[in-house]
């Protein structure tokens, strides 16, 4: 399967525990996103990389979530000293980026990590 | 404040009738559209993407409008299946704001047979 991969698919911690999310994005692209979607609600954009580069961060995030993504292939997600509000599904995506003559968006999705904090 | 707006109650429809859904924005000028379906549990998976400079895209039994004037983008099913029946989401690309995609809450829509 060359598609997007996140792993786990589902995770359950106590609250004030710290949890770690890891996304494999298709092998080529040179974005990747994190996003993060409660339900009845469309994906809310968290952060993204250029290739290693962290370019932007949500100024919704609080500094308890960071994310990495080290020589530019898969990356992390963490959360320190997770609360109930954090429950959620975590959705990675990768695109291709700049494609020479205009910027392609076009995400691919994996299916997402669900996280339920107790 | 920039709002994407989509119809939050689901949309039930009859097997082979038109489904069209809305999309509304304010405060964006977006360079692309696009819009995704979303099944329960899973990654939303991209449809179709429509140009600021394009009015009207077609994809198999799928099309999309663009009217920038108005800020709006419609969505049609056409010959709706009850396979359609997913949630769909529109996102808009902003150059101003690094191209990320920004998305809508989402139209659930059901094809009953």
């Amino acid at each position: 399967d060359t598609g997007v991969s996140q792993d786990p698919r589902h995770k359950i911690t106590k609250r004030g525990q710290n949890v770690t999310f890891r996304c494999d994005p298709i092998s080529e692209h040179n974005r990747l996103y994190w996003y993060r979607q409660t339900l009845g609600q469309g994906p809310e954009f968290l952060t993204y990389f250029q290739n290693e580069a962290q370019l932007e961060k949500s100024r919704l995030l609080s500094d308890r979530f960071s994310a990495e993504r080290p020589k530019g292939s898969f990356s992390t997600l963490e959360i320190q000293r997770t609360e109930q509000g954090d429950s959620a599904m975590y959705l990675c995506a990768s695109s291709l980026g700049w494609t020479g003559g205009s910027v392609s968006e076009k995400l691919f999705f994996g299916s997402g990590t669900q996280l339920s904090v107790l | 404040s920039q709002k994407i707006e989509q119809n939050s109650e689901a949309l039930n429809i009859q097997e082979g009738k038109t489904a069209t859904l809305t999309c509304n924005y304010t405060n964006y000028s977006p360079a692309y559209l696009q819009w995704y379906r979303q099944d329960p549990g899973r990654g939303p998976v991209f449809l179709l993407l429509i140009r600021e400079n394009e009015k009207e895209k077609r994809k198999e039994r799928l099309k999309v409008t663009f009217d920038t004037t108005l800020k709006q983008s419609l969505f049609h099913i056409t010959a709706s299946q009850p396979a359609d029946s997913a949630t769909y989401l529109c996102a808009l690309q902003i150059k101003a704001a690094g191209n990320k995609l920004t998305f809508g809450g989402g139209t659930r829509v059901l094809v009953k047979p």
